[in-house]
């Protein structure tokens, strides 16, 4: 089994729709984070969470939320989807110590209409 | 964070080995520098870490020079399979990352 896991994997939405991608880890990591990528960009940092009670603000938050569930779980939730939205959204998970090395998610591919 | 500059595409053939060079002029003391791997539509995939001189593992070379102003990654002997883009950061621990666009790699047979 995977050990980052994201649902669901492809999503079609309409604008204004409110919309949530969930991350699951089976590494025992404490630190999870939320990345988009658009065609032929490298990735940008939407949140980051160290803990459970630890989150905190990347590159691009406007219009995202998060919600750390657990330490296995972290939720990307798009309040009213926009157009500009449309991208390929990574989760990424590392350990505590130095958290140097990101262990990534397959990857949700959202489409707003 | 170190702003970290790379050339956005390279070319190469089976067999050959390549070079990535990586510019980071502004790296802090406690940067590291690692080197990630992304294939279409998957996440990023790490590659390798180094802070100065030399690291080797059984993917690739990473140089660091004494002034840790660039970078280079060397893969020996590149396969089509090794096509992909592959990213250089300057990262802190307990610290966000920044992913730049890149260098395309494209390997011809």
């Amino acid at each position: 089994d995977a050990d980052v896991t994201q649902t669901p994997r492809n999503r079609i939405t309409k604008t204004g729709k409110r919309i949530m991608l969930e991350c699951s880890q089976t590494k025992g990591h404490d630190r999870m984070y939320w990345y988009r990528q658009d065609p032929g960009l490298g990735l940008r940092l939407i949140y980051y969470s160290f803990d459970v009670k630890d989150i905190n603000k990347g590159e691009i938050s406007d219009g995202y939320s998060v919600s750390r569930q657990a330490q296995a779980k972290f939720s990307l939730s798009l309040e009213s989807a926009i157009p500009n939205q449309t991208a390929l959204y990574f989760c990424a998970t590392s350990d505590s110590w130095g958290g140097l090395e990101q262990y990534f998610g397959p990857g949700t591919r959202l489409t707003v209409t | 964070l170190a702003k970290t500059t790379q050339p956005i595409s390279m070319d190469s053939y089976e067999g050959q080995e390549v070079n990535i060079t990586c510019s980071h002029n502004n790296i802090a003391t406690n940067d590291y520098i690692t080197w990630y791997q992304q294939f279409p539509s998957q996440g990023p995939r790490f590659i390798i870490q180094g802070y100065k001189t030399k690291v080797t593992n059984e993917v690739a070379s990473l140089f660091i020079p004494a002034d840790r102003k660039s970078s280079t990654l060397s893969l020996p002997r590149v396969s089509l399979s090794d096509t992909a883009v592959y990213y250089c950061l300057g990262t802190t621990g307990g610290f966000k990352t920044i992913f730049g666009a890149g260098t395309r790699l494209f390997v011809k047979a």
